[in-house]
């Protein structure tokens, strides 16, 4: 079964620095989104991009955020100046079509950030 | 604001038992309901969608009721195993086409055999 890959699993940062969270998409999917998820909370959701622009975002994709789509197959996120708060789970997602469609979204597994 | 409320406790039953879990949510009409697991450090899993118009949808052990009248939407996993074990996932989303769902807490499920 197709599915969502991220990479890295686990990065550990120093505070302060810049990471990119990389993200293959299901290739036929049109939208792509990140959320997170800090220990022990809700699933939160960060942005989605369509057609190589942010779709919506949320008031935590602020300007220390930024995502790209570089290429036809990979989708990052970038975080800079990075804060311990970032600290989290960040998932990638996908979906063939748009949500008024009812369509599902397919979730990777995370990438795991932790910011010292 | 919206706010989105699943049962915190964990709930634990015995195998082969019906498990129900509970959505609520206040300050919001969603157009869909989806359910998700999560097992510990992995990714949600998408299990079932139900839309605003629909009042129940079933997949194999699965069935969403949805009342938008109380606010609720109720999950069942019938004949429980311990592979379902995991948390649940009640996420919400509007009719914009943007993908944004709101998602709650979460209830653990622990099924002994």
């Amino acid at each position: 079964e197709p599915e969502v890959t991220q990479t890295p699993s686990h990065q550990v940062t120093q505070m302060g620095q810049e990471v990119i969270l990389r993200c293959v998409p299901i290739s036929n999917h049109l939208y792509f989104y990140w959320y997170r998820q800090i220990l022990g909370q809700k699933v939160e959701f960060l942005v989605s991009f369509y057609n190589n622009e942010i779709s919506e975002k949320s008031e935590i994709f602020d300007d220390q955020f930024s995502v790209e789509r570089p290429d036809g197959s990979n989708f990052t996120l970038k975080i800079r100046s990075t804060k311990l708060e970032d600290s989290a789970m960040y998932f990638c997602a996908s979906s063939e079509t748009e949500m008024t469609s009812g369509n599902t979204i397919y979730f990777g597994e995370g990438s795991w950030l932790t910011v010292v | 604001s919206q706010k989105i409320e699943q049962n915190s406790e964990a709930l634990n039953i015995q195998e082969g038992k019906t498990a129900t879990l509970t959505c609520n949510y206040t300050n919001y009409s969603p157009a869909y309901l989806q359910w998700y697991r999560q097992d510990p450090g992995r990714g949600p899993v998408f299990l079932l969608l139900i839309r605003e118009n629909e009042k129940e949808k079933r997949k194999e052990r699965l069935k969403v009721t949805f009342d938008t009248t109380l606010k609720q939407s109720l999950f069942h996993i019938t004949a429980s195993q311990p592979a379902d074990s995991a948390t649940y996932l009640c996420a919400l989303s509007g009719s914009s086409n943007t993908g944004k769902l709101i998602f709650g807490q979460g209830t653990t499920l622990q099924v002994k055999p």
